[in-house]
């Protein structure tokens, strides 16, 4: 399975723009980029995902290097709501060759918003 | 819409007790897996089902065991439980052979033995 690197933690400022990166270096063709958080005493919720280009929706933006070994994940305005900790995942699923798609999260990082 | 839910919330379990923890999905989904949580750390994945009628293990299956009863319902029994086993444990589902779908979890069912 491809792996992924981030941070341990992070720390911003309620109402600023918070960037979080993630490492991908073996991550495959096929490979889409998952981003994941967890907020205290929950399940994980989906965030955002994509496969080469940029991608925005209501929650986030994902910013994909030119050539795909790493992302950042991009939360325009932080708000207190937004404090968890954020899993960056690589979908393994069809390029195992196989009919089975996992999602192998690491320990993700930590973010913490100061009001 | 509930999503995917699981019961029990909470459970404390004796050293060699078994119980079965239940998950259900309504959005018709594929496939369906079992994850483990332990403090500080990140999520690893027990079990999985493709498909209803398949099961595969994932990277801590001991110890543990699963049935894909429907389409909706996976559930995961610990047959004599274990210290090791007190964690959190997360249920979720997405369809399968579409990697740019999200996945759902539930709200975590958590377990201490002692």
């Amino acid at each position: 399975d491809a792996k992924t690197t981030q941070p341990n933690s992070m720390e911003s400022n309620e109402e600023e723009p918070v960037h979080l990166p993630c490492n991908h270096s073996t991550i495959s063709g096929t490979d889409y980029i998952h981003w994941y958080r967890q907020l205290p005493s929950q399940g994980p919720e989906y965030v955002i995902h994509g496969l080469t280009s940029n991608v925005n929706n209501r929650m986030a933006s994902l910013a994909i290097a030119e050539d795909r070994k790493s992302s950042t994940l991009i939360l325009h305005r932080a708000t207190l709501r937004d404090a968890a900790v954020y899993y960056c995942i690589l979908r393994d699923g069809l390029s195992s060759g196989g009919s089975n798609y996992k999602l192998t999260f690491g320990k993700g990082t930590l973010l913490t918003v100061n009001p | 819409n509930a999503g995917v839910t699981q019961t029990p919330k909470f459970q404390v379990l004796k050293t060699g007790q078994s119980m079965t923890l239940q998950c259900a999905q309504d959005m018709n989904h594929n496939s369906m897996y079992w994850y483990r949580q332990d403090p500080g750390m990140g999520l690893r994945l027990i079990y999985y089902s493709a498909s209803e009628g398949t099961t595969d293990k994932g990277e801590v299956p001991n110890g543990y065991n699963v049935s894909r009863l429907n389409k909706r319902e996976f559930s995961l029994r610990l047959e004599s439980a274990a210290p090791s086993q007190t964690s959190v444990y997360f249920c979720a589902s997405s369809f399968v052979r579409q990697q740019n779908t999200e996945a759902f979890f539930g709200q975590g069912t958590r377990l201490t033995v002692v």
